[in-house]
């Protein structure tokens, strides 16, 4: 079973200051993925990745930034977090895109 | 408009009944399609994909694909009240830049 980690589990930040949230997975899968859930609106991707060094926006990328310096490793940013991005964060591994994701247990944000 | 359409948005039904998940797409370019189950509390995980038009059977879950109609069903029998859970439909385009589109999910609830 792959597993992926994030960190921190719940995290209660201040308008305006900076967030780091962060993932780790050791499947050695080459794409990763950070998306957000909302009530309503189901599972939205902010940002992925194909390997490390690089980094794709996804669907709503505006507000956030992404980091991948490692095979293992991938951290979304919210370099002036505002309450509107209050959610739960998910990040996901997979091989390649036609391959199966696998979730990490998600980090609740609340943004103040 | 939402590229991936769920319905119903919830369901309950009895412990041993079955269990109908339906999944319309919009985007004739889909051509992979999933089924995620996300427990409370924790991160979504695969039940199960299917690519080609037919059934694909995996023990209890059956799912349907009609990539004429682009309609994607997810068949529970005998269900039980540990497959109440938030079950989101997924699909993914051709080519190497294609992302994975969530719909917004069904809350099924088993009733013992």
């Amino acid at each position: 079973e792959a597993a992926v980690t994030q960190s921190p589990r719940n995290k209660v930040a201040v308008t305006g200051g900076k967030v780091t949230l962060s993932c780790n997975q050791t499947n050695n899968h080459n794409n990763m993925y950070w998306y957000r859930q909302d009530t309503g609106h189901g599972l939205r991707l902010i940002h992925y990745s194909y390997g490390a060094g690089s980094t794709e926006k996804g669907d709503i990328p505006d507000g956030y930034k992404a980091s991948r310096p490692s095979q293992e490793n991938f951290s979304l940013i919210l370099e002036l977090a505002t309450p509107s991005q209050t959610s739960v964060y998910f990040c996901a591994s997979g091989w390649v895109n036609q391959d199966t994701q696998y979730f990490g247990p998600g980090t609740r944000l609340l943004v103040l | 408009q939402q590229k991936v359409q769920q319905s119903p948005e919830s369901l309950s039904v009895p412990e041993g009944g079955m269990a109908s998940l339906n999944c319309t797409s919009s985007d004739r370019n889909f051509q992979y399609f999933w089924w995620y189950r996300q427990h409370s509390g924790e991160g979504p995980k695969a039940l199960m994909s299917i690519f080609s038009d037919g059934d694909k059977k995996e023990g209890r879950f059956t799912a349907h694909l009609n990539k004429a109609s682009l309609h994607v069903s997810l068949h529970i029998r005998d269900s039980q009240p540990s497959d109440s859970a938030l079950y989101f439909c997924a699909a993914l385009s051709g080519g190497s830049n294609a992302k994975l589109t969530f719909g917004k999910g069904t809350k099924l609830s088993v009733k013992s």
